[in-house]
């Protein structure tokens, strides 16, 4: 149980162009979920927190009319970057937590696989 | 805010030894710490998940430690294996939050056969 699910695993685009990143909770319902970046050699930073039907929270630094997050289900959340450039090009990775049974559960986040965004 | 640092970066070693990893936080007020491993561009594996209150947590060969009050966790792995070659990345959860997890820069580790 407990699997998330990310997609596309990598996605090439021209510069200008918007991309979108579907995180899924395919077993069970996440009310919040994370999304991370990861920049080559560097560790996995936090971006922006949503829960379900709500907006998003974002961390200081990361533009929110950039990346745009919906969390429109307790199973989906996406991230759309807009007009990427090629320094957006990273690893995206989003994880979820909620909605299992037992409170030690709830505090454990599943990760998804990632997505590999490469801008030219 | 909290920082966590990982030592050593890199790390390489034959098969078959015993090795550590080293995990530190500044911030002492976790609500748990997770190590995970990492395959090359590939997503996080969750290993093992130590909680506040508790010392340490094992699964197999790892295991995993976790010292508040000085702001440090260890990951233990036994009789290493080719296999265990990934980064092992440790994060600490936040207190008052949703779960906010603040990542380490990971260890990078070869296990050589």
């Amino acid at each position: 149980g407990a699997v998330v699910s990310q997609h596309p695993s990598w996605v090439i685009c021209k510069s200008g162009t918007s991309v979108k990143i579907e995180c899924r909770s395919l077993d069970f319902q996440a009310t919040t979920m994370f999304w991370y970046r990861q920049f080559p050699k560097q560790s996995l930073m936090l971006m922006a927190t949503s829960n379900e039907g709500s907006k998003a929270t974002y961390e200081q630094g990361v533009e929110k009319d950039k990346f745009l997050i919906n969390h429109a289900s307790l199973t989906l959340s996406t991230l759309t970057v807009t007009s990427a450039h090629p320094e957006d090009s990273s690893f995206y990775i989003c994880s979820a937590t909620g909605g299992l049974a037992g409170a030690l559960a709830k505090n454990i986040q599943y990760f998804g696989a990632g997505t590999r965004l490469s801008v030219l | 805010k909290q920082e966590v640092t990982q030592i050593p970066a890199a790390l390489s070693v034959p098969e078959g030894e015993n090795l550590v990893l080293n995990c530190s936080f500044t911030d002492s007020a976790i609500y748990n710490l997770q190590w995970f491993r990492q395959d090359p561009g590939k997503g996080l594996t969750s290993l093992l998940l130590i909680q506040s209150s508790q010392r340490e947590q094992t699964s197999g060969r790892l295991n995993a430690s976790l010292d508040k009050s000085s702001g440090r966790s260890t990951l233990y792995i036994a009789a290493s294996q080719p296999g265990d070659s990934a980064t092992y990345l440790c994060a600490a959860g936040s207190r008052g939050s949703q779960g906010n997890l603040i990542f380490g820069k990971g260890t990078k580790l070869s296990v050589k056969p």
